[in-house]
């Protein structure tokens, strides 16, 4: 049973462009979060996806935008990239039982030059 | 609110020696807590979690962590540091439905040969 993927591993662009970041959830797992770690710090939550809507969101601006699909994979795409915006963006996706346990990916790692 | 202190950013351990990664937080709701490792270049691990059972909670490799409400402490132990325990912690505090995780900014568990 493969856990959470990501895709891809690293990425560079440059400031102005747009990215796409990809999100396969754990097999049974309906719900998908993404998180921002910047370098030295604690992950921060972006928003969380379940039944193809965004259901919570953490403080980001509307450049941050995302996506579920009925497979339950996950997509994040963030706008007119930041010098700021370089940092590791996890997924990480859950069951919708109360108490489910919630299982990351391993990242993707983004540098914007 | 919800938000997580983690009061160590750096530990060091000789090997063998009892670990203690400390780390309070504040909730307008009941908690859940957890704590995650993170090694180098891989994702997030769930070591532990407390969901309103019982306080003293076991995880995996040992480690441990007991809820104290009247501190808002949720302080991770291990009894004898392993070398393969270097990495950095994460001590996250939840509500109830896990909908959104609040990360702390992080201990890096060094230990010495």
């Amino acid at each position: 049973d493969a856990g959470v993927t990501q895709s891809p591993t690293h990425l560079i662009k440059t400031r102005g462009q747009q990215v796409t970041l990809r999100c396969s959830p754990k097999s049974g797992h309906d719900t998908v979060s993404w998180y921002q770690q910047a370098l030295g710090q604690g992950p921060q939550f972006i928003f969380q996806y379940y039944e193809e809507e965004e259901r919570q969101r953490g403080n980001f601006p509307d450049r941050f935008s995302g996506h579920q699909f009925p497979n339950y994979s996950s997509e994040l795409n963030v706008n007119a990239l930041l010098l700021g915006d370089s940092a590791l963006y996890l997924c990480a996706s859950r069951g919708t039982g109360i108490g489910e346990t919630q299982y990351f990916g391993p990242g993707t790692r983004l540098l914007v030059l | 609110a919800q938000s997580v202190t983690q009061l160590d950013s750096h530990v060091s351990v000789s090997e063998g020696t009892p670990v203690l990664l400390r780390c309070n937080y504040s909730s307008s709701y009941s908690p859940s807590l957890f704590w995650y490792v993170q090694h180098p270049n891989k994702g997030l691990q769930l070591l532990l979690k407390y969901t309103s059972a019982a306080t003293l909670v076991k995880g995996i490799n040992g480690f441990e962590a007991e809820f104290k409400k009247s501190e808002t402490s949720f302080h991770l132990t291990k009894p004898s540091a392993h070398m393969s325990d270097a990495a950095e912690y994460f001590c996250v505090v939840s509500a109830l439905n896990f909908n959104k995780f609040y990360f702390g900014s992080g201990t890096k568990l060094n230990v010495k040969p």
